[in-house]
Formats: structure tokens, C-alpha cells, sequence
């Protein structure tokens, strides 16, 4: 089985300050990883995405995340929030092998202070 | 490319009526998928399909029908929507076989009101 875990459902940071959110996983197999961004209204769009190459991934509009196989973990960064940031930030796990359906968190909501 | 298309994007029900989520993709994915968002539980999988005739069900499937009789559509049916049902809806399609690791490609989504 597999599973994810957003730490925190809302992250409030200001302008410019470092953004980081949480995510741990589990998976009894090398799994897959993923970061979606939701915009109010919208649907999900892919940020980035771990697929067994680099542990450090970088995606659209300066996020990144690495991979830490001891951790668990799949922690998304940014060095300087901005208004633009505001959304809902989902984590999503699926399996290199066998079934690819994904698993997703709970989701984290990124507030953004002028 | 038009990727993931849902409609309607609103719609309000009264409890009992029954409707018709649609999902159309033009990528050619295998895989398509519906999920319901609520306020705090993330995204929960209802149904699934892996490619045109073969669906299967997921995390929340009661009172939720689907069917896939070609690679393009994929609609949910509710055949007697409860207040329970009131939800944002999720439609996504991924590649297939060798291409697939659960990247998935989402719709806008379609927001119900059960009353």
C-alpha cells in the first residue's frame, strides 16, 4: 500500500521568505513522485515530478523538491514567495512497479503576506 | 490540443435527480480517472478506467456509475444524487502502458450542488 502525508493544511509565509512544504510517503516499492499546484477555481497542473533520475528536481516558477529515500520525504521549496504562490499544493505518490495509480495528500494551502 | 475537457463546469441538483458528468480527452491517454474534492480530504478517486471497455472501481464509488466505450470519453453518471454528493469533480488521463507512472493531466473540474 501506499500513502501520502502533507504536514500542515495551511503554510502562511510573506513575500519573498522561504516557502516549504512537507510531504512523506510510503510505498513498499521505488515509487514515483509528484508535486501539483491548484489556483483558486482551477484544476491541478503538475509542478514537478520524481521519476528515479536526480533526487533534486526542479519545476515551473523556481520550485524544487527532493527526493530523500532515508526520510521518506519529498519536501517542495522555493527561496522567495510571492503573491502569485497563493494556491493549494497537493503531493502525490505512485509506484514504479505494478499499479500506477496515484495516491494523493491531503493537500497544503499556501498563504502568501504582503 | 484541447487536453482535458469537463462540463458542465457548474451544476446544481435537486436530491434524487440524476445527471451526467462529462470528460473528454484529446491526448490519446489510456488511462482516465474521476475524483471528488472536498474541503480537507484531499482528492479521492471514485472510478477509473484503463482503457476503452475496462473500468474499475475506487476509494469512493458508491453512487457514482461510469463507462468507457471509446479512449476519448469517459462520463459519470449519478443516478440519484444525495446532498452527500456535493462536491467538486475531477476528471484526468494519464499515458498508458510502458509511458504511464501516474503523472496525470487534469480537466478544470465540474462543481455540483445537491439540494
Amino acid at each position: 500500500a501506499q500513502s501520502v502525508t502533507q504536514l500542515g493544511s495551511h503554510v502562511s509565509v510573506s513575500e519573498g521568505a522561504l516557502v516549504l512544504l512537507r510531504c512523506n510517503y510510503s510505498s513498499s516499492v521505488p515509487p514515483y513522485l509528484f508535486w501539483y499546484v491548484q489556483y483558486p477555481n482551477q484544476g491541478l497542473q503538475l509542478l514537478l515530478k520524481y521519476t528515479s533520475a536526480a533526487t533534486l528536481v526542479k519545476g515551473i516558477n523556481d520550485f524544487e523538491a527532493e527526493f530523500k529515500k532515508s526520510e521518506t520525504s519529498f519536501h517542495l521549496t522555493k527561496p522567495s514567495a510571492h503573491m502569485s504562490d497563493a494556491a493549494e499544493y497537493f503531493c502525490a505518490v505512485s509506484r514504479s512497479g505494478g499499479s500506477y495509480i496515484p495516491t494523493f495528500g491531503r493537500g497544503t494551502s499556501l498563504i502568501v503576506h504582503p | 490540443n484541447a487536453g482535458v475537457t469537463q462540463t458542465p463546469k457548474f451544476q446544481v441538483l435537486k436530491t434524487g435527480q440524476s445527471m451526467t458528468l462529462q470528460c473528454a480527452q484529446d491526448m490519446n491517454h489510456e488511462y482516465m480517472s474521476w475524483y471528488r474534492q472536498d474541503p480537507g480530504m484531499g482528492l479521492r478517486l471514485i472510478h477509473y478506467s484503463v482503457g476503452a471497455g475496462i473500468t474499475d472501481q475506487g476509494e469512493v464509488p458508491n453512487g457514482y456509475n461510469v463507462s468507457r466505450s471509446t479512449t476519448e470519453d469517459f462520463p459519470l453518471r449519478l443516478l440519484s444524487a444525495a446532498p452527500s454528493q456535493t462536491s467538486v469533480y475531477f476528471c484526468a488521463s494519464s499515458y498508458g502502458g510502458g509511458r504511464n507512472t501516474g503523472e496525470l493531466f487534469f480537466g478544470e473540474g465540474s462543481r455540483l450542488t445537491v439540494l
